[in-house]
């Protein structure tokens, strides 16, 4: 079982909508997560990080914890076609000799004028 | 001036070349980490410094060695690679291992 899944896509969103990227994690103990944007031939650039159970807001942006579920989604709402990019579910996993950042596999989206 | 600076940008080297990747960050963080990003493949973790100390080495060919002199700075020596060894190379740091990790704009490295 991979540490940390996402559907690959595409995703196609009209502009306009909310744009929902899911991610699971197969490590209980994982504390930190992250989402990352990455444009095509760009460097990931971090966009939201959670700790705790729940929903964090940022902008247009919407990150949601579920631990008991072990899941990790993105909103993205009012959707513009500047947002269309790779997204990166991360989860730091734990190990015996400490820890590492773990990636998923990326989800691209596509959003349509 | 970016928090994360990687030098060079494109690198093309034969597989007889030695050339080094150059990562600086101005971030004041106290854990570095190398990624290997090849297409359509997730991010793969090479190496992880904290304090300086090698806490993590995934499993990577001898033919990349990782050097890390000082908390600001981070290179990844070269020698000998293959072509399959032709990705992107992604640098980032973050406060402690557990945290956010901000990247460099990555080396492209093109094996011939």
């Amino acid at each position: 079982q991979k540490e940390v899944e996402q559907n690959s896509g595409p995703l196609s969103v009209p502009e306009g909508a909310i744009a929902s990227l899911n991610c699971t994690y197969s490590d209980r103990g994982s504390q930190s997560f992250f989402w990352y944007r990455q444009y095509s031939g760009k460097s990931p650039e971090l966009i939201m990080s959670i700790y705790s159970n729940g929903d964090k807001e940022d902008g247009r942006f919407t990150a949601q914890l579920n631990k008991a579920s072990q899941y990790v989604s993105l909103l993205i709402r009012d959707s513009q076609p500047s947002d269309s990019a790779t997204y990166l579910c991360a989860a730091f996993v734990y190990y015996n000799q400490g820890g590492k950042l773990i990636f998923g596999q990326g989800t691209e989206l596509s959003v349509k004028p | 001036e970016t928090g994360v600076t990687q030098t060079p940008r494109h690198l093309v080297m034969g597989m007889t070349n030695k050339k080094s990747l150059k990562c600086e960050q101005h971030l004041g963080h106290n854990a570095m980490y190398w990624y290997k990003q090849s297409a359509k493949k997730p991010l793969e973790l090479m190496f992880v410094y904290s304090l300086e100390e090698r806490v993590e080495n995934n499993s990577v060919p001898s033919r990349f060695s990782p050097e890390c002199p000082n908390s600001s700075h981070l290179f990844l020596h070269l020698h000998t690679l293959q072509p399959e060894d032709s990705a992107l190379y992604l640098c980032a740091s973050s406060h402690t291992e557990n945290t956010e990790a901000f990247f460099g704009q990555g080396t492209r490295l093109t094996v011939v």
